[in-house]
Formats: structure tokens, sequence, C-alpha cells
């Protein structure tokens, strides 16, 4: 069974950069995108982007000036990093594996809550 | 972008009722779509994908249908487990968009 799990600081400063990483279990990286999704409280998910095993990448182009993602296969993690944060960046974040074939998101992560604040 | 609109944004509803929830897209995405349960402090769980493929494991109680701009989630009998946030999500074209969700609440 694929498990994937998030993990990074919970709590980030204005104007610094959001790093999380996450980390797969039970499956490869090989052959799939990876992607990242946010939750602001008491709104809908927001896809921030995706890579996959080779490095290509698709970002939200509400984001793309301030997001990048990497992977590490070696480590069977991949990792997001959100610059310039506000405390609109203020949400839980998922991380996900993309179904083959399909950009439906299969296996979640239970999420992270960051928050931006001083 | 794409936007999904979801109807409605909560339902009272029993266990054993048919509960259906409705999702609606700006512009044709064929059945691009999935719909995903959420609860509190889980890992969001996929349903349904290509509109009306069940994916495996998912109690056959749920049910997609739909095609172009319209989409239902149909629970033909409420279960005590089933009481949770659905969403829906249109994968014709990026950016990947959700709907608002749907909390589906105890009557």
């Amino acid at each position: 069974q694929v498990q994937l799990q998030e993990s990074g600081p919970g709590l980030v400063k204005p104007s610094e950069t959001l790093s999380l990483t996450c980390t797969v279990s039970g499956g490869s990286l090989t052959n799939y995108y990876w992607s990242w999704v946010g939750q602001s409280p008491g709104k809908g998910l927001e896809w921030i982007g995706s890579i996959d095993y080779r490095g290509n990448t698709n970002y939200n182009p509400s984001l793309k000036s301030r997001v990048s993602t990497s992977l590490d296969t070696s480590k069977n993690q991949f990792s997001l990093k959100l610059s310039s944060v506000t405390a609109a960046d203020t949400a839980v974040y998922y991380c996900a594996r993309v179904i083959s074939a399909e950009w439906a998101l299969d296996y979640w992560g239970q999420g992270t809550l960051v928050t931006v604040s001083s | 972008d794409i936007q999904m609109t979801q109807s409605p944004s909560t339902l009272s509803a029993s266990v054993g009722d048919r509960v259906t929830i409705t999702c609606r897209a700006s512009e044709s995405i064929s059945s691009w779509l999935a719909w995903y349960q959420q609860k509190p402090g889980i890992a969001p769980k996929l349903l349904i994908y290509k509109a009306s493929s069940l994916e495996s494991g998912v109690p056959s109680r749920f049910s997609g249908s739909g095609s172009g701009t319209e989409f239902t989630l149909t629970i033909s009998s409420l279960q005590p487990d089933d009481f949770a946030t659905y969403s829906c999500q249109q994968y014709n074209s990026f950016p990947l968009t959700f709907g608002g969700g749907t909390k589906v609440e105890i009557k």
C-alpha cells in the first residue's frame, strides 16, 4: 500500500520560503507524477503543481513565479518550495500521487498545516 | 482556468438516505472529473475518476455520472462513515481545479 507523509516547519515568517518534503513508502517515484495541493482555512482545494520522476513539472500559473519542486529518487521523496510567503499562504498542504494516464490523485498524505506569521 | 461549482455547499441527511451532490464546470471537461472524500486529519480519498469509474476498494453505494459541464456524485444509502466533505476536481486542462466542497452533515 502506497503511503505519503508530509514533513516540514509548521510556522514560517512572512517573506520567507516555505519548504515541505513528502516521503513515499510502499512504492516508487518512478513512472508517476507527484503533486502538491493546498487548502486554506475554510476554502476548497487548490492545486499547486506536479513533478514527474524525470523532473518534468507543471505549476499553477497563479503561483508559478513562487513555486519550485524537486525529487530525490534515492530517498523516495519529493519537495515543495514556495517563496515570499504571506498570510494568504497559510494552509494545509497535501502531497499526492497522480494516477497514470489520468490526472486524478489516487494516494494522498494526511496533510500538514503551515501557518505564515511573524 | 476552469471554474468548478458544487451544490449544495452543505447537506443534512440521515443514515439510509440517498444523497446527490452536483458539480458544474464553467466549460466542457468531457469526462475528466474526479470525486474525493475528505475528513479532518485524514488523507483525502479518491472515490471516482473519469466521471463514473469507481476507484478500487470504494463501496458500490458511491456512483458518479455526467459529462460535459454537469456531474453528480450519488451515495445510494448513506452510512455513518460517509459523513464528510466531498470535492470534485477537473483534469481536462491545466491548472487542475477543484470545487468548493460539499459537507454532508448528520440531520
